[in-house]
């Protein structure tokens, strides 16, 4: 079935970049997410790439997608202390049936240290 | 601004009673989603309604039913609490056919505890 996969766990600097890496199975993939969930908050929606887009920036983030290798990146540039959430990485697809849900990965905890 | 409003952000139960966690959104927004988030499990979907009067199970509704009479609101229902549902739920909707497809806005969370 499908599924999606991150690392648990990230530590990095303040001022240093993260990445944020993520693998599905699903090839059939219409859209990517990435979603932050600060402590004691529900998800926010941080950015989103189309399946036949390569790679989208938004400020400090930036999202690759490889298609081939089914593997996502969120990197997030000049890391700040106010980065410090958990990234959940997710999947939609157009499937019959399942065209409403998202499949999620279990979550990156990423912590910045001064 | 989407909005999706959890009725509460903490609630302490007892083993065996009937709770109701209640979940409005304000956007017009067709599907809403219930999901218990725990430790080292991630988001797991308990149920989901992508229109008013139906739902749908997900990956695991056992324990839970829910109800969807107006289009804003999605009710969780735990008939019976056990100590095992003590958890983080979060409710979300989305729109359908939107060109972000199924991007979902969440609320800010209930933690159930049972005791």
């Amino acid at each position: 079935g499908e599924d999606v996969e991150q690392s648990l766990f990230l530590s990095v600097r303040e001022g240093d970049s993260s990445v944020i890496n993520c693998t599905y199975t699903d090839s059939s993939s219409t859209y990517l997410y990435w979603y932050k969930q600060e402590p004691g908050a529900g998800l926010q929606l941080l950015t989103y790439i189309f399946s036949n887009m390569d790679m989208k920036q938004d400020q400090r983030l930036t999202v690759l997608l490889n298609k081939k290798d089914k593997h996502l990146s969120l990197r997030i540039a000049d890391t700040q202390t106010g980065d410090s959430a958990i990234y959940f990485c997710a999947e939609s697809n157009r499937n019959a049936g399942n065209n409403r849900k998202l499949i999620w990965g279990l979550g990156t905890s990423l912590a910045v240290n001064p | 601004d989407v909005k999706v409003t959890q009725s509460s952000r903490y609630l302490v139960k007892r083993t065996g009673e009937k709770v109701f966690l209640e979940c409005v959104q304000d956007m017009d927004h067709e599907n809403m989603f219930w999901y218990r988030q725990d430790p080292g499990l991630g988001l797991r979907l308990i149920y989901f309604s992508y229109d008013v009067k139906m739902k749908e199970k997900g990956d695991i509704p056992e324990g839970y039913s829910v109800s969807r009479e107006k289009k804003e609101r999605f009710s969780l229902i735990l008939e019976s609490a056990s100590t095992n549902q003590t958890s983080m739920y979060l409710c979300a909707s989305s729109p359908t056919g939107t060109l972000l497809g199924t991007e979902a806005f969440f609320g800010q969370g209930t933690r159930l505890t049972v005791v």
